[in-house]
């Protein structure tokens, strides 16, 4: 039973445009929620977060957005830079639980 | 400052073997998490430790144990290898309880199992 989902396995965008990565979770208890960005032969960074309060969080050119009512959230990268093109996983989290559920990730590329 | 280190970054094994993943984390931090990573299948959490002196099971324990050895180290063993473990291991670690949610994350370790 997959809780969080990412269905892109991939997407491409040309560089300087927008990218937008969207994550769908099923647990109704999940109150927050994280990006991270993966490079090949690296481990997961943290990207951003977002509490379950809000709708909105900026960082930079990264944006995360929270639908509670469709349980969907999305992360704009704008503009986007050959730098970002890694795979990207969205996590959701309850709040004491102290652990994450990951979605399978996305992976973007940025073309020139 | 290292952050989250793992060793060692390659391993092969045949079936049947046994081995364990060293983790170690210089940040203070109380918890502690081992995933593995596989095609299509993201980062799913096999054990983790919420605090020095507990540890408990995430979504794919079989076949695996772990040890909190300290606040620093969490070590994850394999007592008979199989193809099936065939992955990429992550360790990873969080303030803890009351803290921030973010995990930060070790290189991982390769492993086949052949």
């Amino acid at each position: 039973d997959q809780q969080v989902k990412q269905n892109s396995p991939s997407l491409s965008v040309q560089e300087g445009r927008i990218s937008i990565l969207n994550c769908d979770y099923t647990n109704s208890m999940f109150d927050y929620f994280l990006w991270y960005k993966k490079y090949p032969a690296e481990g997961p960074t943290f990207l951003i977060s977002i509490s379950s309060i809000k709708d909105k969080n900026e960082d930079g050119r990264f944006t995360v957005f929270l639908n509670k009512s469709a349980k969907h959230l999305s992360l704009h990268i704008v503009p986007s830079q050959p730098g970002d093109s890694a795979v990207y996983f969205c996590a959701a989290s309850i709040q004491g639980a102290q652990k994450l559920v990951f979605g399978q990730g996305t992976r973007l590329t940025i073309n020139p | 400052n290292a952050g989250v280190t793992q060793n060692p970054k390659f391993q092969v094994l045949k079936t049947g073997q046994s081995m364990t993943l060293q983790c170690a984390q210089d940040m203070n931090h109380n918890s502690m998490y081992w995933y593995r990573q596989d095609p299509g299948m993201g980062l799913r959490l096999i054990y983790y430790s919420a605090s020095e002196g507990t540890t408990d099971k995430g979504e794919v324990p079989n076949g695996y144990n772990v040890s909190r050895l300290n606040k620093r180290e969490f070590s994850l063993r394999l007592e008979s290898a199989a193809p099936s473990q065939t992955s990429v291991y992550f360790c990873a670690s969080s303030v803890g309880a009351g803290g921030p949610f973010e995990q930060y994350f070790g290189p991982g370790t390769r492993l086949t199992v052949t």
